[in-house]
């Protein structure tokens, strides 16, 4: 399995508080990205990074922030979450221009 | 916006049928088609993928069959096992700038019954 861990696994918060979500890598792969998962939705891209410091906004951007300051890490920001980011999120990473994603397990977020 | 049609949401197969997911895109300049098989609890996984200048890929039980005319995709799984029950979701990839991302339908639930 490719080296991917995200935390937390699980969490549950209150509207209106910020929220961080981390991936981590020892894959020391390029790409990083965050995905959300919902029922009859698939999987929407959220942000994604090409380097250290380099992201870009993806499909539902909205409401979500991101940073990357080491190859091995990408964070997602929810700056005040909502009752509609309640979701899985999923951190993939890719070698190059995917390509094959190598997904993490997932984080499971429930704004109450 | 990039879409990518799938269907059907559920799918229910007797051990040792035939299971078949479609999809369907609009953007003609998508380059790379994969499926991704996911589990629960787990993430996706790429389990097979085509490009636009193959008609159909095969590897084991698992066969991509693409029409480029029509703009579809589709994934057959052929002895379905119970061990394929799983959520299918099959992509498309853009080929210039920051389109060059994945774009995924919407899944498909398969469910092989022993």
């Amino acid at each position: 399995d490719a080296g991917i861990t995200q935390s937390p696994r699980h969490k549950v918060t209150e509207t209106g508080t910020p929220v961080t979500l981390r991936c981590h890598q020892t894959e020391n792969h390029r790409y990083m990205y965050w995905y959300r998962q919902d029922p009859g939705h698939g999987l929407r891209l959220i942000h994604y990074s090409y380097g250290v410091k380099d992201t870009d906004k993806g499909e539902v951007s909205d409401g979500y922030s991101v940073s990357r300051s080491k190859t091995e890490d990408f964070l997602l920001t929810l700056e005040s979450a909502t009752s509609s980011q309640t979701s899985v999120y999923f951190c993939a990473i890719s070698e190059g221009v995917p390509g094959e994603l190598f997904f993490g397990e997932g984080s499971r977020l429930t704004v109450l | 916006q990039q879409q990518v049609k799938q269907s059907p949401q559920s799918l229910i197969v007797q051990k040792g049928g035939i299971s078949i997911i479609n999809c369907a895109y609009e953007n003609t300049a998508f380059d790379y088609f994969p499926w991704y098989q996911q589990f629960p609890g787990k993430g996706p996984a790429l389990l097979i993928a085509i490009r636009p200048d193959v008609s159909e890929k095969k590897e084991g039980r698992f066969t991509i069959s693409f029409n480029k005319s029509a703009k579809q995709f589709s994934l057959h799984i052929m002895d379905s096992q119970p061990g394929d029950s799983a959520t299918y979701f099959c992509a498309a990839r853009g080929s210039s700038g920051s389109a060059r991302q994945l774009t995924f339908g919407s899944g498909t639930q398969l469910t092989v019954l022993p």
